[in-house]
């Protein structure tokens, strides 16, 4: 079975510095996919950034990077300059063809 | 990617009373569809993966003539939460399979309550 963990229930940060979110997988598959998403209080799940396992170079949208490592299965994400609107649950999502399961989130606030 | 929509936002019934909650994809021909279902301060559960056309598949512990789902086109699927009790009271999210964009794509959810 796939699982996803994030061990990190609850982080911090001062508006404009960065911050790692940590998120480690576990499967058998060689061929997978994984995201971060994010949660604000709307609840709309909004895509920040995806990876591709059979990738080696790590993904970066804008303020957002990962430091994806496969041996470890190990899938962390940076947010840098970070701005009182990143403030949201994030979770860490594993796709295998069409199954997609999530992590338990990390709640996120930005402090100005 | 692709756009979707889900009614009602936001619904409050009777104990003993069914609610349909629809997922529409706007724009995406969707054969493949979603349902999770989101407890406070929790994470996203599947509960069932709808295809078009044809039953859906219910993951384990989710009880398939509790929670009724159809999907007859490929723009819409439907769950019905059948005599609901107040345990039922949650958010339930949507997805679209992306197919060859290798994602889903999220409805905005729909909070139920049950009274």
């Amino acid at each position: 079975a796939q699982t996803v963990t994030q061990s990190q229930p609850e982080m911090s940060v001062q508006e404009a510095e960065t911050v790692t979110l940590s998120c480690t997988y576990d499967t058998s598959e060689s061929n997978y996919y994984l995201f971060w998403y994010k949660q604000p209080p709307s609840r709309q799940m909004i895509l920040v950034i995806r990876q591709e396992a059979y990738k080696q170079q790590n993904a970066t949208e804008n303020r957002f990077s990962v430091n994806f490592q496969k041996a470890a299965k190990s899938f962390s994400l940076k947010i840098s300059d970070s701005q009182l609107g990143d403030t949201a649950m994030y979770f860490c999502a594993f796709m295998i063809e069409v199954d997609m399961r999530f992590g338990a989130g990390t709640r996120l606030t930005v402090k100005p | 990617g692709a756009v979707v929509s889900q009614h009602p936002s936001w619904v409050i019934c009777k104990s003993g009373t069914s609610v349909k909650i629809e997922c529409r994809s706007l724009d995406f021909q969707a054969t493949t569809m979603f349902w999770y279902r989101q407890f406070p301060k929790q994470s996203l559960m599947l509960m069932a993966t709808s295809n078009e056309g044809s039953k859906a598949t219910y993951e384990q512990g989710v009880e398939k003539d509790k929670f009724l789902i159809n999907h007859a086109s490929l723009t819409l699927s439907t769950l019905t939460v059948t005599s609901a009790h107040p345990e039922d009271s949650s958010f339930y999210i949507c997805s679209v399979d992306g197919a060859s964009y290798n994602e889903q794509f999220f409805g905005p959810g729909t909070r139920l309550t049950v009274l």
